[in-house]
């Protein structure tokens, strides 16, 4: 089945500076790379996806990049604000019956 | 437009019990998949339901089982409660006609605390 490795499991960084979180993944049938921010007590929250037909997409402080040949996608995450601050998890999905199988997370902290 | 939403929002339970927890889908949604998301751990695909039936399950044993409703309302159903199904338990609904796979949009959960 699916593997998907996530780094790094925590980030640090200054408010106005950049993150980048990093996944790979495993099933080269995976066609689907959705990111979600999740905040302490509640559910996941869909941020931004990428189809393998793309490379890349934006919408406005976030953008998600794949490299299919090289089985990883990114996040990136431009201006960091202190409402930033959450667990980001990364999820890649290609099974006939859509279910997504997750990293492990990466505890983002902006400090302003 | 109303999300998912999911009750009860915390359950307390002992080892042995069983355990109902529900899920409204978000409007317009036919597609409800389960996750059990462990403390510090991404979430861990249970099952999912379209159209009332069974599409799909992951690795977890039969004592976790589930139900879709006409208006794609959902429930999971655990037996015999272990120490180990202590988790956040997350329904995710999808839009129909979005291509697949298709998104997925998370309810806030409900926490399950097995003593």
């Amino acid at each position: 089945g699916e593997n998907v490795e996530q780094h790094p499991s925590t980030l640090s960084v200054q408010e106005g500076d950049s993150a980048v979180i990093k996944c790979t993944y495993s099933d080269s049938a995976s066609n689907y790379f959705p990111w979600y921010k999740q905040e302490l007590g509640k559910g996941p929250q869909l941020i931004i996806d990428i189809r393998s037909n793309v490379g890349e997409k934006k919408d406005q402080r976030i953008a998600v990049t794949l490299n299919k040949t090289a089985k990883h996608f990114s996040l990136h995450i431009t201006e960091t604000q202190p409402e930033d601050s959450a667990v980001y998890f990364c999820a890649a999905s290609g099974s006939g019956y859509s279910t997504l199988t997750f990293g492990k997370g990466t505890m983002l902290l902006v400090s302003p | 437009e109303t999300g998912v939403t999911q009750s009860p929002t915390h359950l307390i339970k002992t080892r042995g019990q069983q355990v109902t927890l529900r899920c409204s889908s978000q409007s317009g949604h036919n597609t409800v998949s389960w996750y059990q998301q462990a403390l510090g751990q991404g979430p861990q695909f249970i099952f999912q339901y379209y159209r009332e039936e069974e599409n799909g399950r992951g690795n977890f044993p039969p004592r976790f089982s589930g139900l879709q409703f006409p208006n794609y309302s959902s429930e999971l159903n655990v037996n015999a409660l272990e120490l180990d199904d202590s988790a956040l338990y997350l329904c995710a609904s999808s839009p129909p006609g979005q291509g697949v796979p298709y998104e997925q949009y998370f309810g806030p959960g409900t926490r399950l605390t097995v003593t």
